[in-house]
């Protein structure tokens, strides 16, 4: 079945430090995966995206994410984290037939 | 990027009424929306795929009489929970796919919509 995994529910960084939120998945076929972030009582709102090209991948807000096809992972980083990057974060994967797969999320609380 | 109105954003209900929310792509055409039901600190669960002038496909164990998915148009889409009970309080989160073919384009979503059924 396929599936994609956030293995933490919560994520502690100071201001200032480095942040990864992982994320690994597990599909058939070429991966189309996703990040995107929600803010409370929000809708979600697209950071980024991995459809083919480039392992690393920019995105909004400073992100980035690296593609690691042997790993099978897609983990969210940022080289510096700010306050207001707290928030909720989905790793989200294609399915196919329109359907994403939705990880659990994983939420990031950047402590001044 | 591609804009998704949801509305309401909040609405309160007395239990046994119906409550409709529109979720509207305002500059893009989007043949197809995506319904998700959120509980609190969980992760979204889609409860059905809303097709433009055809039938809402449900996921597994989505009341579709209880979730009525109506896509008149292109740009329209609406989720009518009927005859709802406090059970049915929950964020609602609709979402439509930019053109660009499957999986290329990003899905934007609505800003949610959280009903409260008393």
């Amino acid at each position: 079945a396929q599936s994609v995994a956030q293995p933490e529910d919560q994520v502690n960084v100071a201001e200032g430090n480095p942040l990864t939120v992982k994320c690994t998945y597990s599909v058939s076929g070429n991966p189309y995966l996703f990040w995107y972030v929600q803010y409370p009582n929000r809708g979600l709102q697209f950071l980024l995206k991995y459809i083919t090209g480039d392992n690393l991948v920019k995105g909004s807000y400073g992100f980035e994410a690296e593609f690691n096809k042997s790993q099978t992972s897609f983990h969210l980083k940022k080289p510096s984290a700010l306050v207001s990057d707290s928030a909720l974060y989905f790793c989200v994967c294609f399915g196919g037939y329109n359907k994403l797969i939705f990880g659990a999320g994983t939420r990031l609380a950047v402590h001044p | 990027g591609a804009v998704v109105s949801q509305h309401p954003s909040w609405v309160i209900c007395k239990s046994g009424t119906s409550v409709k929310i529109e979720c509207r792509s305002l500059d893009f055409q989007a043949t197809t929306m995506f319904w998700y039901r959120q509980f609190p600190k969980q992760s979204l669960m889609l409860m059905a795929t809303s097709n433009e002038g055809s039938k809402a496909t449900y996921e597994q164990g989505v009341e579709k009489d209880k979730f009525l998915i109506n896509h008149a148009s292109l740009t329209l889409s609406t989720l009518t929970v009927t005859s709802a009970h406090p059970e049915d309080s929950s964020f609602y989160i609709c979402s439509a796919r930019d053109a660009g073919g499957p999986g290329t384009g990003e899905l934007f979503f609505g800003e949610g919509s959280r009903l409260t059924v008393l």
